[in-house]
């Protein structure tokens, strides 16, 4: 599968905990896009690498989350201190970059439940 | 106010019926404009860019007015398999922001 691939799918942890999720982008596409999806709701931007550079957060991502792309490859997102407004679907999205007109090819998504 | 807003619907159409919505947005700067289409607990998919031209993709119509600041989607001859949640998108310095979505329903 030559897709954007996330890991785990779901992830079910106990508020206080930290966690961390993984995004494998399409092999090509220099850059890598995370989203925060709630039930009812459309995605919502949290920040994007364009290769191992973190160019943008949004003021959604508190100091709790942090984000990082080491090698320009996979990325990694982490939350630390899970709180249960956490709760929701974390997108990973890639593209080849950088015109406009690029089109951002979403993973399947990992479902976080924090209890 | 929202960037994106769309009509959540849902529409609840018979197969082979036109059902058509829209959106408005409103980063005036905004550069790029999209439909993705969204099941139930999947990721969201492209189904088509709009252009300031009008554009078609089969029976997917969409429009695009920038002095509005309006996207629209038609949908011709529906079936059951365009039941999804369509959400409006639009591309504002390689960010996407998107609408709530709106669902369609197709019934037998």
């Amino acid at each position: 599968d030559t897709g954007v691939s996330q890991d785990p799918r779901h992830k079910i942890t106990k508020r206080g905990q930290n966690v961390t999720f993984r995004c494998d982008p399409i092999s090509e596409h220099n850059r890598l896009y995370w989203y925060r999806q709630t039930l009812g709701q459309g995605p919502e931007f949290l920040t994007y690498f364009q290769n191992e550079a973190q160019l943008e957060k949004s003021r959604l991502l508190s100091d709790r989350f942090s984000a990082e792309r080491p090698k320009g490859s996979f990325s990694t997102l982490e939350i630390q201190r899970t709180e249960q407004g956490d709760s929701a679907m974390y997108l990973c999205a890639s593209s080849l970059g950088p015109t406009f007109t690029d089109t951002q090819y979403f993973g399947p998504g990992t479902r976080l439940t924090v209890l | 106010r929202k960037e994106v807003e769309q009509d959540p619907g849902p529409f609840n159409v018979p197969e082979g019926a036109t059902v058509a919505f829209n959106c408005t947005y409103s980063n005036s700067a905004s550069q790029s404009f999209f439909w993705y289409r969204q099941d139930c607990r999947k990721e969201p998919k492209l189904l088509m860019s709009v252009y300031s031209s009008g554009n078609e993709d089969g029976r997917f119509t969409a429009q695009l007015n920038r002095a509005s600041q309006y996207i629209s989607l038609l949908i011709r001859d529906s079936k059951l398999s365009d039941s999804a949640t369509y959400l409006c998108v639009v591309n504002s310095d390689y960010k996407l922001s998107f609408g709530a979505g709106t669902t369609v329903t197709v019934r037998a």
